[in-house]
C-alpha cells in the first residue's frame, strides 16, 4: 500500500467553524490531490498540487483552500464550514509522468459532518 | 454536468452471473482508468486503458476502451461475492487530472 495517511479520520463540526484536514505521504510523490465523494457524484476534484507551494483549483474549489509547504504534507482548509461540505474527503498522490501512467493512490478518507 | 456517465448505478446479482458496467462520455480522454472501492477505504486502481479499442483482462474482469476513446466497459464473468464493491471509472484529461463517473455499487449474493 502507498504510504498515505489522512487525519482526522472522522470529524463532526458546526456550521461556521474552520476545519483543516491533513494528508501526509511517505512516497515523495510530486502530485497531491484532494477529492470529495458524495452519493451520485463519484469523486470530484477540489484542489491539487504539483509541487511545494504550487497548487491549482479543481472542479469544486469554492469554499476550500489548500497549502503545501512540504512535499509530504497537503492541507485542505474549510474557512467556514457549511452543511453542504458534509462529505467524505480523499487525498491522493501520483508521480504523474505521462499519459496513462498517472496512477493515483488514495488515502483512507476523512468523514466530515457539518451540523 | 457529469462528463462521465456510468451505468448502472446499482447492480445486485447472484454468484456465478455475468455483468457489464458502462462508462460513457461525449469527451475524448487520454486514458480511462477503473477503480474498485470497498467501504471505509479509498479507491484502488484496477486497470488503465490508453489506446482506442484496447482490451485488458484481469482474471475474470475484462476492460475495453472504445475506439474513439470516449467510452469504456467493465465485464465480470462468473461474479463472486468477493467482487462486491463500488466500481468507478475515471477519464484522464489534459494535465493528468481525472474525471470520475458516479460509480456502480455491485452486490454479489452467494
Amino acid at each position: 500500500d502507498a504510504g498515505i495517511t489522512q487525519s482526522p479520520r472522522h470529524k463532526v463540526t458546526e456550521t461556521g467553524t474552520p476545519v483543516t484536514l491533513r494528508c501526509h505521504q511517505t512516497e515523495n510523490h510530486r502530485y497531491m490531490y484532494w477529492y470529495r465523494q458524495d452519493p451520485g457524484h463519484g469523486l470530484r476534484l477540489i484542489h491539487y498540487s504539483y509541487g511545494v507551494k504550487d497548487t491549482d483549483k479543481g472542479e469544486v474549489s469554492d469554499g476550500y483552500s489548500v497549502s503545501r509547504s512540504k512535499t509530504e504534507d497537503f492541507l485542505l482548509t474549510l474557512e467556514s464550514a457549511t452543511s453542504s461540505q458534509t462529505s467524505v474527503y480523499f487525498c491522493a498522490i501520483s508521480r504523474a509522468s505521462g499519459v496513462g501512467t498517472d496512477t493515483q493512490y488514495f488515502g483512507p478518507g476523512t468523514r466530515l459532518t457539518v451540523l | 454536468t457529469q462528463l462521465l456517465e456510468q451505468s448502472p448505478q446499482f447492480l445486485s446479482i447472484q454468484e456465478g452471473e455475468n455483468l457489464t458496467v458502462y462508462c460513457n462520455s461525449s469527451s475524448v480522454f487520454s486514458s480511462l482508468q477503473w477503480y474498485r472501492q470497498e467501504p471505509g477505504e479509498g479507491p484502488v486502481l484496477l486497470v488503465t486503458v490508453v489506446t482506442g479499442g484496447e482490451v485488458k483482462k484481469l482474471k475474470r474482469l475484462t476492460f475495453q476502451f472504445g475506439d474513439a476513446r470516449k467510452d469504456s466497459s467493465l465485464h465480470i464473468t462468473a461474479a463472486q461475492p468477493g467482487d462486491t464493491g463500488l466500481y468507478l471509472c475515471a477519464g484522464e484529461r489534459q494535465g493528468g487530472k481525472l474525471i470520475f463517473g458516479q460509480g456502480t455499487e455491485l452486490s454479489v449474493k452467494p
